[in-house]
């Protein structure tokens, strides 16, 4: 089994909309990251958590929220989806002390 | 300020030749991270290698190996005898342990197309 899952992997919706994409990981690791990915721009960082009860912001946090629910469970909210949210998600994990990330499988967000 | 530059863009080289990916990275820090993510066309983002800033040593790991040179700022990568299951987008980033953030600075990645 994945020890970073994504859900849902793809999603269409529409202008306007909220929606959800939510990330878990059996890494028993402390912080997690939400990025996007757009092509040629490499990966950018939206929120980042390094524990339950802290929440930052990366360096495109704009029109984006994020929920720590649990040390395993970390979301991400778009309030309004707007088309240029068009992007692949991914969910990140790493142990504190231990720089490397793990990424989750992606989600393929198309916003229209 | 971190940053991480790939300057090709996109490589296509035919089976069985060596490719070599480049990476020069920017940084104030003295303790630093790289690393090297490979993202085949299935999107997966496999990690394959990190090197902290105080071993310079390069590694090999059968066809895959890397060159760091602090001196350059540069962390690249080589893959000796290539193959078509090498074609993906790599991605070389940096990460500073000590910053606010402990995050990763990605490049934009090198696209690599291997030919049979």
């Amino acid at each position: 089994d994945a020890d970073v899952t994504q859900t849902p992997r793809n999603r269409i919706t529409k202008t306007g909309k909220r929606i959800m994409l939510e990330c878990s990981q059996t890494k028993g690791h402390d912080r997690m990251y939400w990025y996007r990915q757009d092509p040629g721009l490499g990966l950018r960082l939206i929120y980042y958590s390094f524990d339950v009860k802290d929440i930052n912001k990366g360096e495109i946090s704009d029109g984006y929220s994020v929920s720590r629910q649990a040390q395993a469970k970390f979301s991400l909210s778009l309030e309004s989806a707007i088309p240029n949210q068009t992007a692949l998600y991914f969910c990140a994990t790493s142990q504190g002390g231990q720089e490397t990330q793990y990424f989750g499988p992606g989600t393929r967000l198309l916003v229209l | 300020a971190q940053k991480v530059t790939q300057a090709q863009t996109e490589i296509s080289v035919v089976e069985k030749e060596d490719v070599t990916l480049d990476c020069v990275y920017e940084t104030r820090d003295t303790t630093y991270y790289l690393f090297w993510y490979k993202q085949p066309p299935s999107g997966e983002l496999v990690f394959l290698i990190r090197r902290n800033s105080f071993d310079e040593q390069n590694e090999i790991s059968g066809r895959y190996s890397w060159n760091f040179q602090k001196s350059t700022s540069s962390f690249n990568f080589t893959i000796t005898a290539s193959q078509v299951v090498d074609s993906a987008v790599y991605f070389c980033a940096l990460s500073e342990p000590h910053s606010s953030a402990s995050k990763i600075i990605f490049g934009s990645g090198t696209r690599l197309s291997i030919r049979p």
